[in-house]
């Protein structure tokens, strides 16, 4: 049982570029939300879907898409990459009672130079 | 919308015990997480309280009060690997499903 897999771990961008950050969960979770953390800032939800095909804006959605075609899969995509958007990114999943709390994934450090 | 406050860091020294405190503001209440989160590393599930009391899990108890809209995470017999980040987490509600939010987190740091 895998749990929340983001790729990749590492990734360096030119302002300017777009890229997708892939997540995917095998526990059937109904939820699924992207965060970003930045030192001193917390957890700050972007986007979050509570179904395949049902996505929402979180606090700070500007700059970045997401769509939930299947259960599995909710990637992030950056339209054009700009140094604000260093951070490391955080995608989560939950089941629907939402009592086991959020199962993260590893992380993505993203850096925009 | 949600206001979540909780120190920024916090000392403590092998054995002791330490009280991590959160107050939040929201709009609808729907309990409370705390996670824990090492340097460099993804937020751990530790405890969710949806009604007043204390929860004990082994050497961590998480206390709620609704009324207060006041949480506590309880760490007693402190070990070295318990220095890490701990987050509270407050869901709010769209089309009927809980998202958390989460505060900036208390960084606390365990001397020997």
């Amino acid at each position: 049982n895998a749990g929340v897999t983001q790729t990749p771990k590492f990734q360096v961008l030119k302002t300017g570029q777009s890229m997708t950050l892939q997540c995917a969960q095998d526990m059937n979770h109904e939820y699924m939300s992207w965060y970003r953390q930045d030192p001193g800032m917390g957890l700050r939800l972007i986007h979050y879907s509570v179904g395949a095909g049902i996505t929402d804006q979180g606090e700070v959605p500007n700059g970045y898409n997401v769509s939930r075609s299947t259960t599995e899969d909710f990637p992030l995509r950056l339209l054009s990459a700009a140094p604000s958007q260093t951070s490391v990114y955080f995608c989560a999943s939950s089941s629907e009672s939402g009592a086991e709390g959020y199962t993260f994934g590893s992380g993505t450090r993203l850096t925009v130079v | 919308g949600q206001n979540i406050d909780q120190p920024t860091e916090m000392t403590a020294t092998e054995g002791a015990i330490v009280q991590i405190n959160c107050t939040y503001q929201t709009s609808g209440f729907n309990g409370l997480f705390w996670y824990q989160q090492h340097a460099g590393e993804a937020p751990t599930f530790l405890s969710y309280n949806v009604l007043d009391g204390l929860e004990e899990k082994g050497r961590f108890s998480s206390f709620l009060s609704r009324s207060k809209g006041y949480s506590y995470l309880l760490l007693k017999e402190l070990q070295m690997k318990d220095s890490a980040s701990y987050l509270c987490a407050v869901p709010f509600i769209s089309g009927g499903s809980y998202i958390p939010t989460f505060g900036r987190g208390t960084s606390l740091i365990v001397h020997p």
